[in-house]
Formats: structure tokens, sequence, C-alpha cells
């Protein structure tokens, strides 16, 4: 596509409850990665894949979230049992190697209540 | 110490002049260098990335590094109301964490241009 996807835009949880959240990368894209962004922070990193290896995971902050891209493409971002710190805005990233800028999504902004 | 500091701000300029955005970063084995507009509600936008310690121009951008003072800067000339957002500086390389070739990103300076 012309651009990453993200879906849902908006997620509202009950605390406890499992969330998925879509990332739809650029077209050939090799690296996608996952941000989580609190209000007034910047985008802190989460996990990174090349094609369908998950490189890194040493961002994710608890053994609640879990990440996948079983074919090298779309990826999704697992939140298990979540908790009112897991609200904020969840950013995906593409890049065509890993050695330049990326090209962020929309973001999902998720909301545990 | 965080990894990849900037004044939060605000910076106020009025239109047309230049606004100048800082960051300082703590590790001397980074590699590269980016800056990202993010507009109220939006995602991060690239505006530019540097490698070499100089200036780097794009437009009314000028990206400037110094590698030795760990020290990148964000230009902008003519500022216009339009150019109101939040900068976030992000650096690559190293190794933040043991994890190399992630951008690890500063706070962000929100910047407020006025008419």
């Amino acid at each position: 596509g012309a651009g990453v996807s993200q879906s849902p835009r908006y997620k509202v949880a009950k605390r406890g409850q499992d969330v998925a959240l879509r990332c739809d990368p650029i077209s050939g894209h090799v690296s996608l990665f996952w941000y989580q962004q609190a209000l007034g922070q910047g985008p802190e990193f989460l996990t990174y894949f090349q094609n369908e290896a998950q490189l890194d995971k040493s961002g994710l902050p608890s053994d609640r979230f879990f990440a996948e891209r079983p074919e090298g493409s779309v990826s999704t971002l697992k939140i298990q049992r979540t908790q009112q710190e897991d609200s904020a805005v969840y950013l995906c990233a593409s890049s065509s190697y890993r050695d330049s800028g990326y090209t962020f999504g929309s973001g999902t902004r998720l909301t545990v209540v | 110490q965080k990894e990849v500091e900037q004044n939060s701000g605000p910076l106020s300029v009025p239109e047309g002049a230049i606004a100048s955005l800082n960051c300082t970063y703590s590790d001397r084995g980074s590699q590269s260098f980016f800056w990202y507009r993010q507009y109220s509600g939006k995602s991060p936008e690239l505006i530019m990335f540097i490698y070499s310690n100089g200036d780097k121009e794009d437009g009314r951008f000028t990206a400037q590094l110094n590698k030795a003072s760990q020290y990148v800067s964000l230009l902008i000339r003519d500022s216009q109301p339009s150019d109101s957002a939040t900068y976030l500086c992000a650096v690559k390389g190293g190794n933040y964490g043991g994890s190399q070739g992630n951008l690890i990103f500063g706070k962000g300076t929100k910047l407020s241009v006025k008419p």
C-alpha cells in the first residue's frame, strides 16, 4: 500500500481484556517496528522484525506483550490482560532496510478502563 | 541520564523568525540522526536525517550535527504557523540498552509559531 496502515484507530478495553493491534506495512518493506507513545512523551521502542524474524524484543514491557509477523508482511501486537498503564498510542513503522528513516502509521490509541 | 535529551518547550517564535531546536545524545557510537515532526494527534513524520558532521539543508530546514559535542540541531528558517508542532529528535546506532540500530527518541520539543 501507499503507507503504513494500522487498525483499529481507537480501542477501548476493560482492564483484564486481551487486545490485538494490526499493522500493514508499506509493500516490500523488510523492517517493521512497534513503538509505544505515552502522552507527552517520545515513542518508546517495543520490538523489531526483519521479514518474519523477530530480531529484537527488548523493549516489550512485560510477558503480557507479544508480537508476530508470520509471513513477513502484516504484524500483530497482542496485549494480554490489559492494565491501565498500557494506555498509550501504539505506533507501527516500516522501512526498506534497517539503516534508514522509518515511515510511521497513524497509530492505535489504546485506552484501558 | 536519558539517552536522547530535548528541551520540552514550548518554544515560541514569531512568524518569519528562525526556530532553533536542540538535541543531545549520550552514546558516542551513534551513527545516524533524524528529526521528526509530530502534529497533535498525528503520527511522527520524517523531516530530515543526517549522518556526517556539519550542516545539511533541505528547503527551510537545516540539520546540524556535531559528533564531538554529541549535539544535533534543527533550524527552521522563515517559520510559519503551520510549523507549529512537536519536533522529535531520534538517534540510531551505538549500543543503547543493547538494541543496536533501533531509533531512540527524545521527548520532543513543542514549537509554537505566532502569526
